[in-house]
């Protein structure tokens, strides 16, 4: 499969704990995006990479979220003192091109369940 | 606040129903439109997009959406819906002068046989 991948597919973690979830987009986009999304609701922006670059990173991600992406390939997202309403499904998506009307590719996610 | 809204949260047809999904967003400039679906135990894919030249635009599986502007509108529609297009579609927007893209809540839609 040469789509985007995520790894793990589930996490189930207690409060307080950190969690690190991999992405790996397919093989020379050049951007990648990460999503949280939760049940009934669309995925919401968190940030994006170009290159290695982080470019943007939303309000809702807070002091308590990282996200790296070395060397322009895997990404990382890193959810330090987890708490119950981090529990939500973390989507990566990516994309090939400049522009904001570019077709974003999506992974199957990580689940969060934070206990 | 800008957003995208989808009044539609659960639309249930038989086949062979026409299909027309709503999709209003608030951003005042040029924006980007798209729609992307959620089949059943798969990842979002992107269904058609809108950015430029003919408002009408056509994607994959028979799908259409119409922007228009006027109206902050980019509606989805199918003239004969099969059981195959059970799903979760996504309206989403790019404003021109940002990156992200910004889903709406999404619609259920279940077609039955």
């Amino acid at each position: 499969d040469t789509g985007v991948s995520q790894d793990p597919r589930h996490k189930i973690t207690k409060r307080g704990q950190n969690v690190t979830f991999r992405c790996d987009p397919i093989s020379e986009h050049n951007r990648l995006y990460w999503y949280r999304q939760t049940l009934g609701q669309g995925p919401e922006f968190l940030t994006y990479f170009q290159n290695e670059a982080q470019l943007e990173k939303s309000r809702l991600l807070s002091d308590r979220f990282s996200a790296e992406r070395p060397k322009g390939s895997f990404s990382t997202l890193e959810i330090q003192r987890t708490e119950q309403g981090d529990s939500a499904m973390y989507l990566c998506a990516s994309s090939l091109g400049d522009s904001n009307n570019e077709k974003l590719f999506f992974g199957s996610g990580t689940q969060l369940s934070v206990l | 606040a800008q957003s995208v809204s989808q009044h539609n949260h659960h639309v249930i047809l038989s086949e062979a129903a026409s299909l027309e999904l709503g999709c209003n967003y608030s951003y005042g400039g040029t924006v980007n439109l798209f729609w992307y679906v959620q089949y059943p135990g798969q990842h979002l894919q992107l269904l058609l997009k809108y950015f430029s030249g003919d408002p009408l635009v056509k994607g994959i599986k028979g799908f259409e959406a119409e922007f228009i502007k006027s109206k902050f509108s980019f509606n989805l529609r199918k003239p004969s819906v099969q059981w195959s297009d059970t799903a979760e579609y996504f309206c989403a927007v790019t404003p021109y002068n940002t990156d992200k893209l910004i889903f709406g809540t999404g619609t259920r839609l279940q077609v039955f046989p």
